[in-house]
């Protein structure tokens, strides 16, 4: 069965700090990519996707995201995080012609002014 | 405005009662998806559903029942066989792209139960 891991479950960032979030899968073949945030009361949104192509993907307010095959990777960089990214944070994939989409457990980011 | 509309936003159940928790879509999606939210545990899937009349367990179906027939709605009910129901549950749908699924959710706002 395909899963999905997310290494850090608590990040706490000081405001202007880099940010990498680690996330790897289990499926062997074609993928399609996607990070999700949750803003505290808000929510789940896209915050990017990878369906083929480049792998380094940008997304909404400064995120990016690198896919590396050869790792099964998919971890998300901000290089600059600001105090309204404190949020959850979740990976998820869907094999290609699969239907069922697999999260990981979230990584919550804290951002200290 | 389109989107997916879950309701009720809060529930409360006695043990031993079934529920139903709706979800309503408006964006024409082919497919909807119900998950279960736990902290610590991220999204767990629990049945999802590609076209009208046709649905699939998860991976956490027990104790849930789902029914699929209109396009736009695609209610759950939490049994009374589902140990552990206190959860935030929330609802889903995927577009096709190219006749395909492409896995991109939308997502509602979500309804906690909470069991008493």
């Amino acid at each position: 069965a395909q899963s999905v891991s997310q290494h850090n479950h608590h990040v706490i960032l000081s405001e202007a700090a880099s940010l990498e979030l680690g996330c790897n899968y289990s499926y062997g073949g074609t993928v399609n990519l996607f990070w999700y945030v949750q803003y505290p009361g808000q929510h789940l949104q896209l915050l990017l996707k990878y369906f083929s192509g480049d792998p380094l993907v940008k997304g909404i307010k400064g995120f990016e995201a690198e896919f590396i095959k050869s790792k099964f990777s998919f971890n998300l960089r901000k290089p600059s995080v600001q105090w309204s990214d404190t949020a959850e944070y979740f990976c998820a994939v869907i094999p290609g012609g699969y239907q069922k989409v697999t999260f990981g457990t979230g990584t919550k980011l804290q951002v200290i002014p | 405005d389109g989107g997916i509309t879950q309701s009720p936003k809060y529930l409360f159940r006695k043990e031993g009662q079934n529920v139903t928790l709706s979800c309503e879509q408006n964006l024409n999606h082919d497919a909807m998806y119900w998950y279960r939210q736990d902290p610590g545990q991220g999204l767990r899937l629990i049945y999802y559903s590609q076209i009208v009349n046709d649905f699939q367990k998860g991976d956490i179906a027990e104790g849930y029942s789902v029914s699929r027939e209109k396009k736009e709605s695609f209610p759950l009910t939490v049994t009374s066989a589902q140990k552990n129901p206190t959860a935030f549950y929330l609802c889903a749908s995927s577009p096709k792209k190219a006749g395909a699924f492409t896995g991109e959710l939308f997502f509602g706002e979500g309804s906690r139960l909470t069991v008493l």
